[in-house]
């Protein structure tokens, strides 16, 4: 996980609230993107940004805003958080979309939503 | 979308046992990734593969790209009690809107 980092590791939001998940990297990698994992599920991709200024949506946008103003930070946005969204999040960068051996995990954000 | 089956959600095994996962998939795929999750941390790749028939090993594990590309399966050799973990695969393409598909995951307990 050196070099993506996550924060907070933790947060406890009630329904309605909004919040923002930091990640931060130093590894000048082009490609950033977000995933949540629930029970069963699996990853599944949220937003992912193929460099700076450029941001797409993946598999379950809904309810996650997502900016890339630099190349090292790509924030998670919950406009207005929903008990659903209670969820372990994964910020990852890679130097390419698909380069798997490329591909690094920052520690994750728990996220309970109330 | 594209999809991964992964199953079972679980398996238990005995230290010093083999275990085999297997990875399928509906559609074709040029990249298959094998990844394990500890309890608490980021996913880690373990094994990428980029071509079919390929057979790649790391260490006790063991990833075979499938002829079809439709499938990979995943072995490791000889269990040991830090093999505990979520084991997941994913598939991706090539091109500019190829994306990374990630399979459920399959926990694996390791007894002592």
């Amino acid at each position: 996980n050196a070099g993506v980092t996550q924060t907070p590791k933790f947060q406890v939001l009630k329904t309605g609230q909004s919040m923002t998940l930091q990640c931060a990297q130093d590894m000048n990698h082009e490609y950033m993107s977000w995933y949540r994992q629930d029970p069963g599920m699996g990853l599944r991709l949220i937003h992912y940004s193929v460099g700076a200024g450029i941001t797409d949506q993946g598999e379950v946008p809904n309810g996650y805003n997502v900016s890339r103003s630099t190349t090292e930070d790509f924030p998670l946005r919950l406009l207005s958080a929903a008990p659903s969204q209670t969820s372990v999040y994964f910020c990852a960068t890679a130097t390419g979309l698909w380069g798997g051996n490329t591909i690094y995990f920052g520690e994750g954000s728990w996220l309970t939503v109330v | 979308g594209q999809q991964l089956n992964q199953s079972p959600q679980s398996m238990f095994i005995q230290e010093g046992e083999d275990v085999s996962m297997n990875c399928t998939s509906s559609s074709i795929f040029n990249t298959w990734l094998w990844y394990k999750q500890d309890p608490g941390e980021g996913p880690v790749l373990l094994i990428a593969l980029y071509k079919a028939g390929e057979l790649t090993s790391n260490g006790r594990l063991t990833a075979q790209f499938g002829i079809t590309r439709k499938d990979s399966f995943l072995n490791i050799s000889a269990s040991i009690p830090s093999d505990v973990g979520i084991y997941f695969c994913a598939g991706a393409n090539t091109g500019a809107n190829s994306k990374l598909t990630f399979g459920k995951g399959i926990t694996l307990s390791v007894r002592p």
